[in-house]
């Protein structure tokens, strides 16, 4: 079965940077986009970006143009997300999930909370 | 600001039909896809394309789409169906994703 397993909570401080890693399983990785999901407390879904991990191509929210960096390791089958800069606003579970094709997401991590805290 | 619209929060009574909607001009282009979401759980795909339920979920969801709007209708509201449910679509450029503002879905 489609399994998406992120890692654990992080606290930060502000100006710092965090690393969210979410591990695939039950299915071919490179034949999937992976997009990556926030949601700050008592707040909204907000789509972050995309990452193809068949090559590699990247599409982001322009208001994290230049903070944000998803990569994947097809060797692991994982997918990674790096926020820089952090700021207050950006504590908020993160979620990864599957993209079949741009246009839904069929399957999810469980989420990670990032708190940023001083 | 959200380019997709949605109305914040609907009632219905058990058994009944409810219709939540999903309101930007993306829509005139792009299809929609829902998720609904229950308190400290991810998210899950209900509808996605022009009206295709993932399996497992319930053919009491379908959804639907004229011009500038898109519709989820759970005929038959249960008490599990009570949830914040979020349209996602793409913006008004084509070029990236963005989430509606949610509706939260009361089961009296």
């Amino acid at each position: 079965q489609v399994q998406l397993v992120q890692s654990g909570a992080e606290v930060k401080k502000p100006g710092a940077s965090v690393k969210v890693s979410c591990k695939a399983s039950g299915y071919t990785f490179t034949s999937y986009g992976i997009s990556w999901v926030r949601q700050a407390p008592g707040q909204g879904l907000e789509w972050m970006g995309w990452i193809s991990a068949y090559n590699g191509n990247t599409n982001y929210a322009q208001k994290l143009q230049g903070r944000v960096t998803m990569t994947t390791d097809t060797s692991t089958s994982t997918a990674y997300m790096e926020l820089r800069s952090l700021r207050s606003d950006d504590t908020a579970v993160y979620y990864c999930a599957r993209d079949p094709d741009g246009d839904y997401l069929d399957y999810w991590g469980q989420g990670t909370l990032v708190t940023v805290s001083s | 600001s959200s380019e997709l619209t949605q109305d914040p929060a609907v009632s219905v009574a058990l058994g009944q039909t409810v219709r939540i909607t999903c309101q930007g001009d993306s829509l005139r282009s792009y299809y929609a896809s829902w998720y609904q979401q229950k308190p400290g759980q991810a998210p899950v795909l209900v509808i996605y394309g022009k009206n295709n339920r993932p399996s497992g979920i319930p053919d009491r969801f379908s959804g639907s789409s004229s011009g500038n709007t898109a519709s989820l209708t759970i005929t038959g509201a249960q008490a599990e169906d009570e949830a914040d449910y979020y349209c996602n679509s793409r913006d008004s450029s084509g070029n990236h994703e963005v989430f509606g503002t949610g509706t939260k879905v009361t089961v009296l």
